[in-house]
């Protein structure tokens, strides 16, 4: 079945240390995006990738650092500048805009926790 | 940028249909109008997405106004499993971007 892998589902680390969450997509989708979500909110918008080795910054990327360097990968690393970093986490994907609809598939989540 | 505004929560009895609307009044015209939905602590599963006309799908009914200035997704027999966080979304250039929503409570 095509979907989204997100891992781990769950990631305990203490303050200060880097963190990278991992995000695999086997629906030839071009684009990928990280969400971050807080109790009760909606998700807000990290980063996102059109294609391969591009990126834009989201609504809150300070903090935050991504790469793309193959088409079903989209690692996001939480950085030790992150002041908050406790939090829900999605990855999700999507066809190439190119106007027009984009529907996104989203994976099951991470779920980081910092001591 | 086209914003989405939805009532913070809704109840509906079971078996009943469940009408979730959202107002997105600064909408421009090409932009789709998306919904999603989120279980708790699950990843949001799209729903169904419209541009001008009304749209059906299994899972749900999406009437959008004629001045596109508003939508209202309609579940018609909600169920217990329809309890969930329900996004109503107008894209922004290339990517999504989700408000708060609205909780629907789906009871006995």
């Amino acid at each position: 079945d095509g979907g989204i892998t997100q891992s781990p589902k769950y990631l305990f680390r203490k303050e200060g240390q880097n963190v990278t969450l991992s995000c695999e997509q086997n629906l030839n989708h071009d684009a990928m995006y990280w969400y971050r979500q807080d109790p009760g909110q909606g998700l807000r918008l990290i980063y996102y990738s059109q294609i391969v080795n591009d990126f834009q910054k989201g609504d809150i990327a300070e903090g935050y650092s991504v790469s793309r360097e193959k088409k079903e990968s989209f690692p996001l690393t939480v950085t030790s500048a992150q002041k908050n970093p406790t939090a829900f986490y999605l990855c999700a994907s999507s066809i190439f805009w190119q106007g027009g609809a984009n529907v996104l598939t989203f994976g099951a989540g991470s779920r980081l926790t910092v001591l | 940028d086209a914003k989405t505004t939805q009532p913070p929560s809704m109840d509906c009895a079971e078996g009943r249909a469940a009408n979730l609307p959202c107002n997105h009044s600064t909408i421009s015209g090409n932009e789709y109008v998306y919904w999603y939905r989120q279980i708790h602590s699950q990843g949001p599963q799209y729903i169904i997405h419209g541009l001008k006309n009304n749209e059906t799908n299994e899972m749900a009914s999406l009437i959008i106004t004629e001045d596109r200035k508003s939508s209202t997704l309609i579940l018609p027999h909600a169920t217990l499993r329809d309890t969930a966080v329900y996004y109503c979304i107008v894209r922004v250039e290339s990517k999504l971007t989700f408000g708060t929503g609205t909780r629907l409570q789906v009871t006995l």
